[in-house]
């Protein structure tokens, strides 16, 4: 079965960085483009960042362009967020999603999620 | 990208329906049929139940159905059960590769 586990998260200064993993498995992971989408403490959803099933493009929340980086490494099945120069509104649990056709019109899978605190 | 608009709670009694509106713009929810519906229990991922309006994954119940006009589309729980009490967001296709989302609306099944 399709399962998505996210890791890295954790306590984290303002102004310093954190990666973020997603580890896949269940399911032809390059194949399928993948998103990142936050929620913080009880607040709703917001998108962060999409990346095509090949890596060679990606897309960013107004929020996050030009501090976080989306990346993958279909070799280990693995999506990976780089967060820099983090803030405290960036404090959230930070979701891993499938994109079943790459297009935004199904997002199906979502991992359990990490939790980022951005805390002096 | 603005959140699109959903109320902040429903509620319903057991086997009643209740609907859950989603509110956007042309640039959003009125311009594409991209449109999807999540529940979400507390501590727990989200999970799809309604994607593209109108059409449910495989293994959600025929009980909860998905419709969309002009720029509102809506979520409907019919034969409401106590599990169905959760968080429910909507989602759309704002383009240029954006994703919007609802700020979530609180059923409570009573």
């Amino acid at each position: 079965q399709v399962q998505l586990v996210e890791s890295g998260g954790g306590v984290v200064q303002p102004g310093r960085s954190l990666r973020l993993s997603c580890t896949a498995s269940g399911f032809t992971f390059s194949s399928y483009g993948m998103h990142w989408v936050r929620q913080a403490p009880g607040k709703g959803l917001e998108w962060v960042a999409f990346i095509w099933y090949d890596g060679s493009k990606k897309y960013y929340a107004d929020s996050v362009k030009g501090r976080f980086t989306i990346s993958r490494d279909n070799s280990k099945n693995t999506l990976y967020l780089q967060m820099n120069s983090l803030r405290a509104e960036d404090t959230a649990v930070y979701y891993c999603a499938r994109d079943y056709y790459g297009d935004y019109s199904r997002v199906d899978y979502w991992g359990q999620g990490t939790l980022v605190t951005v805390s002096s | 990208q603005s959140a699109l608009t959903q109320p902040p709670s429903a509620s319903g009694s057991p086997g009643q329906s209740v609907t859950i509106s989603c509110t956007g713009t042309s640039s959003d929810v009125g311009g594409y049929n991209y449109v999807s519906w999540y529940q979400q229990h507390p501590g727990k991922a989200p999970k799809l139940m309604i994607y593209e309006v109108s059409k449910r994954p495989s293994g959600v119940p025929d009980r909860f159905s998905g419709s969309k006009s002009g720029n509102t589309a809506s979520l409907t729980v019919s034969g409401l059960q106590a599990e169905d009490e959760a968080d429910y967001y909507c989602t759309s296709y704002a383009g240029s590769y954006n994703l919007v989302f609802g700020g979530g609306t609180k059923l409570t099944v009573l």
